[in-house]
């Protein structure tokens, strides 16, 4: 199985800030990588996929690049409505995991 | 509208089984992969079980390989995930979401609420 891994856990940032998120997966994936944002209470909604095609309806904001082992998500000029927890997922092959997490909060 | 809803969550005690539900509205579920993803308390989220438009092709978590059974109900829109055996561990909120499969790959582009399922005696 294909194992994935976040940097950081967890970030602190302001709004207005940039933010990157990596994700590593333990072996290539390709540009089969993709992203999630997850609140609390609310189900998980697809930011990117392939890597790097913005979800139809997501802020041109986030941006997602990589391919391989190596990916990053970035956010540009962070909302308030964008703390959150990203998860990437590797869809290369079965069973599609996702990364642990990263979780973004309001300095 | 592409909507999923989830249901049959609830309390169950240790040992015990229980029969999750998502029926699909807006598309025709036999027509996608179907999955299950599952949020235990302040975890991470993590892949199920799947199964894939053609039915041929079923995956299941290592962490609950020989508890799970997830199938589908063509006439009623519906996927379900059988879950025996359960433990405390598997206490999460269960999800249940749409794969789209395309030459760019695959992802989950559409999800239900989710059903909280609490294993405790």
């Amino acid at each position: 199985d294909i194992q994935m891994t976040q940097s950081p856990s967890f970030l602190s940032a302001s709004v207005g800030d940039r933010v990157t998120i990596s994700c590593r997966a333990s072996r290539s994936v390709s540009t089969f990588l993709n992203w999630y944002q997850k609140k609390p209470g609310k189900a998980p909604d697809v930011l990117i996929y392939a890597a790097s095609t913005l979800q139809d309806g997501v802020p041109s904001r986030f941006s997602g690049s990589g391919s391989g082992t190596d990916f990053t998500l970035t956010i540009n000029n962070l909302q308030p409505e964008d703390f959150a927890t990203y998860y990437c997922q590797q869809s290369y092959n079965m069973p599609f995991s996702f990364g642990p997490g990263t979780k973004v909060e309001i300095k | 509208e592409v909507q999923l809803v989830e249901s049959g969550g609830g309390l169950v005690k240790p040992g015990g089984a229980l029969r999750l539900s998502c029926a699909a509205s807006g598309f025709f579920s036999s027509e996608y992969g179907m999955n299950w993803v599952r949020q235990a308390p302040g975890k991470g989220l993590e892949w199920v079980a799947s199964i894939l438009s053609d039915d041929q092709y079923i995956y299941y978590t290592d962490s609950m390989k020989g508890r799970l059974t997830i199938s589908r109900d063509n006439a009623k829109n519906s996927v379900y995930l059988h879950m025996d055996r359960l433990t405390p561990e598997d206490t999460a909120v269960y999800y249940c979401a749409r794969k789209l499969d395309t030459a760019l790959g695959d992802w989950f582009d559409s999800w239900g609420q989710g059903t909280l399922v609490i294993v405790s005696s």
